[in-house]
């Protein structure tokens, strides 16, 4: 059965703090993962991922993966309290999502 | 651009009664997606068209949820009759093509409380 795993489901940091949040998958047909920042309803996106060890990077967001290991991380640096939301991991090609990782940011 | 578009933002209904949502996706996109958020999880998949033919609908509970989108552009979602597990966000999503590796832009989803 194709699944989408992440980890931690929540996580308390203070401000400025760096986090690291984790997505690992078995799918049957892989063709990208996706990253999605959920903070009311929308998800809204932030990165796509194909090939194994280019990092995205946008700010102080950054995403690798890596399709050896099949896992991704999405990292944030000097979080600030607009950091806080749930964060989505999606695989294509069945558009299989994570239960999301819950980040709240302590001022 | 205008984004993904969906009403009503919120519904509440008794269990056995029907609801019908729509949306319509941006303009140009040819891949239309339908996912069932229930709280505290990631949302699932019900539906997945291309242009106006059905990619996938697997994980659709058949027996009580029907979608279309007859022309291509705009879907609908109904769910008839509705039970206490189906209280949920309905999220419809838009992406240019499929199976083309081009991220899915999200409404702001229906919240689906039945009682």
């Amino acid at each position: 059965e194709d699944k989408v795993v992440q980890s931690p489901l929540s996580l308390v940091v203070h401000e400025g703090d760096t986090v690291t949040l984790n997505c690992s998958y078995e799918v049957t047909n892989f063709r990208s993962l996706l990253w999605y920042k959920q903070e009311k309803k929308a998800p809204t996106f932030l990165f796509m991922l194909t090939s194994s060890g280019i990092e995205k990077k946008s700010g102080r967001l950054s995403s690798i993966l890596d399709k050896k290991e099949l896992f991704s991380i999405l990292n944030i640096t000097a979080t600030q309290t607009g950091d806080s939301a749930v964060y989505l991991c999606a695989v294509y090609d069945k558009i299989i999502f994570g239960k999301g990782t819950r980040l709240h940011i302590l001022p | 651009e205008a984004g993904v578009a969906q009403s009503p933002r919120y519904k509440i209904i008794e269990k056995r009664q029907s609801v019908a949502f729509w949306c319509n996706p941006i303009s140009g996109h040819a891949t239309l997606y339908w996912y069932q958020q229930i709280l505290g999880q990631g949302p699932k998949l019900l539906i997945q068209f291309q242009n106006n033919g059905v990619v996938d609908d697997s994980q659709l509970p058949k027996d009580r949820f029907s979608a279309e989108r007859l022309k291509g552009v705009d879907s609908t979602l109904k769910i008839q009759p509705a039970k206490l597990e189906d209280s949920a966000v309905y999220l419809c999503a838009s992406s240019l093509s499929f199976p083309a590796n081009t991220e899915a832009f999200f409404g702001q989803g229906t919240r689906l409380t039945v009682v």
